[in-house]
């Protein structure tokens, strides 16, 4: 089936740094990515839609000029947390979306620990 | 804020029960359903899918039942093994290329 990778999978930074992470499709174009981050104990939580070629659309109460997405490829979209702090400590995940409903995949996830 | 929740945040069984996992959601306009497992660290693994059309679709051990009557999804899983321990989010889609809505999330403990 269909894969999406992400990484990298694990990153400790230092306080006041920018991380970034790149969520790839491998073997299928993915028209639309989403960006989610889950806290310990909780489910998913929307962060932003993207389409190739355009600009993200970010959820109500996500900063746009932290948590900067591109999605210049159909197999490429990355996410930059920049001047991250302590509370950014999150697992990011991704998910890859085609045309179809049921073509979309996630990536197996980012943990980012700010120290 | 979220319009897919799920009943029940915990579910304990023995090796070899049968397991129901229930989710509730609230836009009748969704018109497709899926089934997540997520084992910790890692990111959420498809297990099923449902389309609106359908009241019932079955996999390998896996069955997922639609009720759009009352708003209600259900995962069932034959032969619950240890390997299926894991926490269990049930999704909704109202479009293609638009954003699948979360459930809370259902952590299924499964003892030998």
């Amino acid at each position: 089936g269909a894969v999406v990778s992400q990484h990298p999978s694990w990153v400790i930074c230092k306080s006041g740094t920018s991380v970034k992470i790149e969520c790839r499709s491998l073997d299928f174009q993915a028209t639309t990515m989403f960006w989610y981050r889950q806290f310990p104990k909780q489910s998913l939580m929307l962060m932003a839609t993207s389409n190739e070629g355009s600009k993200a659309t970010y959820e109500q109460g996500v900063e746009k000029d932290k948590f900067l997405i591109n999605h210049a490829s159909l197999t490429l979209s990355t996410l930059t947390v920049t001047s991250a702090h302590p509370e950014d400590s999150s697992f990011y995940i991704c998910r890859a979306s085609g045309p179809l409903q049921e073509t979309q995949y996630f990536g197996p996830g980012t943990r980012l620990l700010v120290l | 804020g979220e319009s897919v929740g799920l009943h029940l945040p915990t579910l304990s069984v023995q090796e070899g029960d049968n397991s129901i996992i229930n989710c509730a959601y609230s836009n009748s306009a969704s018109d497709y359903f899926i089934w997540y497992k997520q084992e910790s660290g890692k990111g959420p693994q498809f297990i099923i899918d449902i389309r609106s059309n359908m009241d019932k679709r079955q996999g390998q051990r896996v069955t997922v039942l639609l009720n759009k009557t009352v708003k209600h999804l259900s995962l069932q899983i034959a032969a619950t093994q240890p390997g299926d321990s894991a926490v269990y989010f049930c999704a909704e889609n109202i479009q293609a290329g638009t954003a699948l809505i979360f459930g809370k999330g259902t952590t299924l403990s499964v003892s030998s």
